[in-house]
């Protein structure tokens, strides 16, 4: 699976949008990208994934370039309850029917610190 | 019911001890994990279970013994362990590659906090 370079920490004031960016400058043809975030003290919780297309979802909104060597989440309304560690993972997708399990190789991810 | 649920929260556990780590699903998910978690690191997976059948183990020492009783429960065995072997155990399911879609989100437990003193 490629490798991802994610900035270490970054802010936001609440109610603006958070941009968080993730390289993966050597992700091949059939790797999906995956954020994840994990709020102190719980587990990481699945926040969106795309292959090439622009992807949203009720949570965030993640924005691949076209050349696909990095991405973009973004909260479009920042709460203090997003603050967490956001890790943009990539993988190869397993192939549908193959009855195969998600493997999952988190960085180091950015912390992400919410303020009013 | 999209919880999973790990028992105990928190257990401290002298090295030569033999304790336990309990994890539930009931999402009807065939694809079971276990991850380890030191302060201010990234989970790191240690097993997968694919139909109640271990399916990778990424090098982890005898000391850690998975089991898989049924497709809803996840044990994680504890013997003779290490001061650095504390660390936040974290336990996740997924439905396993299949249908339209060929990811499946993985959903994790709270984690269990061990200390081994």
């Amino acid at each position: 699976d490629a490798k991802t370079t994610q900035p270490t920490s970054m802010d936001c004031a609440e109610g603006r949008a958070a941009n968080l960016p993730c390289n993966h400058s050597t992700i091949s043809g059939n790797e999906y990208v995956y954020w994840y975030r994990q709020i102190h003290s719980q587990g990481p919780q699945y926040i969106i994934h795309g292959l090439k297309n622009n992807e949203t979802n009720e949570m965030a909104s993640l924005i691949i370039t076209e050349d696909r060597k990095s991405s973009t989440l973004i909260l479009p309304h920042a709460t203090l309850r997003d603050t967490a560690v956001y890790y943009c993972i990539v993988r190869v997708a397993s192939a549908a029917n193959t009855g195969t399990a998600s493997k999952l190789t988190f960085g180091t991810g950015t912390r992400l610190q919410v303020t009013l | 019911d999209t919880e999973v649920t790990q028992t105990p929260k928190h257990l401290v556990m002298g090295m030569t001890n033999k304790k336990s780590l309990k994890c539930e699903q009931h999402m009807g998910h065939r694809a079971m994990y276990w991850y380890k978690q030191k302060a201010k690191k990234p989970p790191e997976l240690m097993f997968v279970y694919s139909y109640e059948k271990l399916s990778i183990n990424e090098s982890v020492p005898s000391r850690f013994s998975p089991e898989c009783p049924n497709s809803s429960l996840l044990n994680l065995h504890l013997h003779a362990l290490q001061p650095e072997d504390s660390a936040l155990y974290l336990c996740a399911s997924s439905r396993l590659a299949g249908g339209r879609s060929s990811y499946n989100e993985q959903f994790f437990g709270p984690g269990t906090r061990l200390t081994v003193l």
